[in-house]
């Protein structure tokens, strides 16, 4: 059974960092690409950044390109996003999925159950 | 970027209606439109890929077509589980990009 597992989120001041990850079981994880899609409390979903299977294909939504850093690492089979510089509007619940294929555009056939992150002084 | 824009915003029907809802995108996308359900407090589930696809053990009577820049999710026949937000996504190109959400609402 595929299993994907959020943790990192938690209350931060705007302008400061904060790691997330995301531990991955009941696959091959170094087979799929995999997202971060976050979704601001009664809001739709935003695809925050994807990575494909060997990290050498990145993408990143514009509202967070040179902020966010998303990477991962396979042998560990965990995911990560490094939020540095947050602002009130990256307020979300965090989730975690695994794309259907090996591209970073590819359907996200499984989702975690998201971490939240809140941005406030 | 692709925008996605979907419609309605919001609808509601009674168990056994057929219901449809459309997405449009900015520019053409191919097939490359995924579908998703999303219940309150839970997270999405996959339904449809490549436009037409059904994920594995999603129910028959969803159905999505269309190519290029139009695309619909139709449900054949509504049934109480299926109340929910459904959400679409280019998958075309970098940054994805998801459509606004419909809300089918139990009339």
């Amino acid at each position: 059974e595929v299993q994907l597992v959020e943790s990192g989120g938690g209350l931060v001041q705007p302008g400061r960092s904060l790691r997330l990850s995301c531990s991955a079981s009941g696959f091959i994880f170094g087979d799929y690409a995999m997202h971060w899609v976050r979704q601001a409390p009664g809001k739709g979903l935003e695809w925050v950044a994807g990575i494909n299977w060997k990290s050498d294909t990145i993408g990143y939504a514009d509202s967070v390109k040179g902020r966010f850093t998303i990477s991962r690492d396979n042998a560990k089979n965990s995911l990560y996003l490094q939020m540095n510089s947050l602002r009130a509007e990256d307020t979300a619940l965090y989730y975690c999925a695994k794309a259907r294929t090996t591209g970073i555009t590819a359907g996200d056939d499984h989702w975690g159950h998201g971490t939240l992150v809140t941005v406030s002084s | 970027d692709i925008q996605m824009t979907q419609s309605p915003s919001s609808l509601s029907a009674f168990v056994g209606d057929r219901v449809t809802i459309t997405c449009r995108a900015s520019q053409s996308i191919g097939k490359y439109l995924n579908w998703y359900q999303q219940k309150p407090g839970k997270a999405p589930k996959f339904l449809i890929y490549i436009a037409s696809i059904l994920q594995s053990g999603v129910p028959s009577r969803f159905n999505g077509s269309g190519s290029g820049t139009d695309f619909t999710l139709t449900i054949s026949s509504l049934q109480p589980e299926d109340f929910a937000t459904y959400f679409c996504q280019q998958g075309y190109s970098s940054p994805v990009t998801f459509g606004q959400g419909t809300k089918v609402e139990i009339k």
